[in-house]
């Protein structure tokens, strides 16, 4: 089945403590990115890789770094999380570059910074 | 003034209703424009792609007015299963696909 995996879905940490979420996508598709989902701001790009070791900074990049070393995983990293991280994560990946690629998303990870 | 603006409703209206939904864009130079659904507490969705000259896909239709930088959804004949939010979506360019979304708007088909 074509999609794509976040991991994890729930996670409740607190202020400092490094954590990575992962994201997979088993399609073969080019283009991986994410975003976090705040009531009343809709969905914000943090960071998006058009391929392999090729990154780049989406609207709200501070508190986040991503790495594209295989072409099927896109994991966020949040170094020093901080209670305003505190949001609802997708990813999402899309067959090439472009604006008429579907967006395929991940089921979303709810983190909680505390 | 944000990129992308919808109203966020809710629309509350009973099956069978037709219901239209707007959304605004700032950057004139965007190229590319979407309707996405997302299910309370579910992943977006890609519901339509719109094209410059009106496109429907049986019972949802969008529009674009360039001129105005607007869209435009209309659902006819609303089902209990439309119930979800709607995220406008639009790509500045065709390049990069930094797409930017729409907050939502709500919709709730009641029985």
């Amino acid at each position: 089945e074509a999609q794509v995996t976040q991991n994890p879905r729930y996670l409740i940490t607190v202020t400092g403590k490094k954590l990575t979420v992962t994201c997979s996508q088993n399609m073969n598709h080019e283009y991986m990115s994410w975003y976090r989902q705040d009531p009343g701001l809709g969905l914000r790009q943090i960071y998006y890789s058009m391929n392999v070791e090729v990154t780049d900074k989406g609207d709200v990049p501070e508190g986040y770094k991503v790495s594209r070393k295989e072409k099927r995983n896109f994991p966020l990293i949040l170094e020093s999380p901080s209670p305003n991280q505190t949001s609802l994560y997708f990813c999402a990946s899309s067959k090439s570059g472009g604006g008429t690629g579907e967006l395929f998303f991940g089921e979303g990870s709810r983190l909680t910074v505390l | 003034r944000k990129e992308v603006e919808q109203d966020p409703g809710p629309f509350n209206v009973p099956e069978g209703a037709t219901v239209a939904f707007n959304c605004t864009y700032s950057n004139s130079a965007s190229q590319s424009f979407f309707w996405y659904r997302q299910d309370c507490r579910k992943e977006p969705k890609l519901l339509m792609s719109v094209y410059s000259s009106g496109n429907e896909d049986g019972r949802f239709t969008a529009q674009l007015n360039r001129a105005s930088q607007y869209i435009s959804l209309l659902i006819r004949d609303s089902k209990l299963s439309d119930s979800a939010t709607y995220l406008c979506v639009v790509n500045p360019d065709n390049y990069g696909q930094n797409f930017v979304f729409g907050p939502g708007t709500r919709l709730s088909v009641l029985p």
